[in-house]
């Protein structure tokens, strides 16, 4: 059973358009919510994160949108740039718990 | 947040041998972690691993298969042992802070 789900393997943004990425999680207990991205031959590296007080995190060109109502969560990126092409994965935990569980990833390419 | 070192990269490596994956954190960290990622497929957690106790084996893993030790605060092994063909995958370590931090993984082939 797959409690967290990215349902799209890949996306495909024009330069300097916005990039939406989404994120689906079945469990109500998760409460904390991380974004990674990964590029080739390189461990995940931490984007960004947002705990379930909150509706809305921003970071740059980053920001996480968590919808509890709807067990969804979304990374925007605005601009895209083609640095940002990557593999992206979300993450859950509930608290009181170290173990994450994490999406399959959408591949993400940011065309110049 | 924390820095960690993983190695090797990448092996390939023969069936029925083992590989022994090392990380190593510039901070002293309470709890590391071991994570698979197989082809196609989401990070998975394979144990979770504490300085002075055994490690913490999830459903579907066990100790024979993916030894771990854990000697100090900075460092970890994961041992894959006995390889086989579908042991080929990504293995990362990670660590809990203010950002949960991964290595920069482990390519394994085994052929």
């Amino acid at each position: 059973d797959q409690q967290v789900k990215q349902n799209s393997p890949s996306l495909s943004v024009q330069e300097g358009r916005i990039s939406i990425l989404n994120c689906d999680y079945t469990n109500s207990m998760f409460d904390y919510f991380l974004w990674y991205k990964k590029y080739p031959a390189e461990g995940p590296t931490f984007l960004i994160s947002i705990s379930s007080i909150k509706d809305k995190n921003e970071d740059g060109r980053f920001t996480v949108f968590l919808n509890k109502s709807a067990k969804h969560l979304s990374l925007h990126i605005v601009p895209s740039q083609p640095g940002d092409s990557a593999v992206y994965f979300c993450a859950a935990k509930s608290s009181g718990t170290y173990k994450y569980i994490f999406g399959t990833g959408t591949r993400l390419k940011v065309l110049a | 947040s924390a820095v960690i070192s993983q190695k090797p990269s990448r092996d390939i490596c023969q069936r029925g041998t083992s590989l022994t994956i090392q990380c190593q954190v510039d901070s002293q960290v309470t709890m590391m972690f071991w994570y698979r990622q197989q082809p196609g497929q989401s990070l998975t957690l394979i144990a979770t691993a504490n300085q002075g106790s055994e490690a913490t084996y999830e459903s579907g893993f066990v100790i024979d298969k993916f030894p771990i030790s854990r000697p100090n605060l900075t460092f970890s092994t994961l041992t894959v042992s006995n390889m086989s063909p579908e042991d080929s995958s990504i293995y990362l370590c990670s660590v809990d802070g203010s950002r949960y931090t991964f290595g920069s993984g482990t390519r394994l082939t085994v052929v």
